[in-house]
């Protein structure tokens, strides 16, 4: 498969614990995106990546969260401290290139924090 | 504030009916709109775009008419199909964000009945 892979599908934590998700992007996407999707709504941007650097942070995404995208391959988001609030789906994507080019999206991974 | 409005929330069309769904946006500065659909417990995957140069472009059963005076787009499916049921998202992105992130609407639910 050389679609996005997000890793893993399902994840089920207990509030206060730190969790984190990998997302491997398309080979040689040089761009790398994270989104949250809660029930009933559209993904919303929380990160972008371009290559290894992370260019943009959506008011989103507190203190509590951190990405990283090291060597500008595989990337990780990681939330500390987990609070009810952050049960969503976290969808990773990537894209190609100059401009608006089409992005393709992962699987996502679902959290539910008990 | 929500810069991406869709309508309806939900749609119920006969099979081989047209569905019409239907997105208003407010920041003029956006020049890319693409729409995703999504299956449960998938990511969303893009179904066409458009830029705000073309009034409709059409591919396959799939047809996005833009108007840029009204800042309204919509999309339309012929022929739907039951296969077809999905949620579908209308969003827009702009190149004046470094990082083109896309701005989605909230979704609708399309159910195709035979």
């Amino acid at each position: 498969d050389t679609g996005v892979s997000q890793n893993p599908r399902h994840k089920i934590t207990k509030r206060g614990q730190n969790v984190t998700f990998r997302c491997d992007p398309i080979s040689e996407h040089n761009r790398l995106y994270w989104y949250r999707q809660t029930l009933g709504q559209g993904p919303e941007f929380l990160t972008y990546f371009q290559n290894e650097a992370q260019l943009e942070k959506s008011r989103l995404l507190s203190d509590r969260f951190s990405a990283e995208r090291p060597k500008g391959s595989f990337s990780t988001l990681e939330i500390q401290r987990t609070e009810q609030g952050d049960s969503a789906m976290y969808l990773c994507a990537s894209s190609f290139g100059r401009g608006n080019t089409e992005a393709f999206f992962g699987q996502g991974t679902r959290l539910t924090v008990v | 504030q929500q810069q991406v409005k869709q309508s309806p929330q939900s749609l119920i069309v006969q099979k081989g009916g047209i569905s019409i769904i239907n997105c208003a946006y407010e920041n003029t500065a956006f020049d890319y709109f693409p729409w995703y659909q999504q299956f449960p417990g998938k990511g969303p995957a893009l179904l066409i775009a458009i830029r705000p140069d073309v009034s409709e472009k059409k591919e396959g059963r799939f047809t996005i008419s833009f108007n840029k005076s009204a800042k309204q787009f919509s999309l339309h499916i012929m022929d739907s199909q039951p296969g077809d049921s999905a949620t579908y998202f209308c969003a827009a992105s702009f190149a004046g964000a470094g990082s083109y992130q896309l701005t989605f609407g909230k979704g609708t639910k399309l159910s195709v009945i035979p």
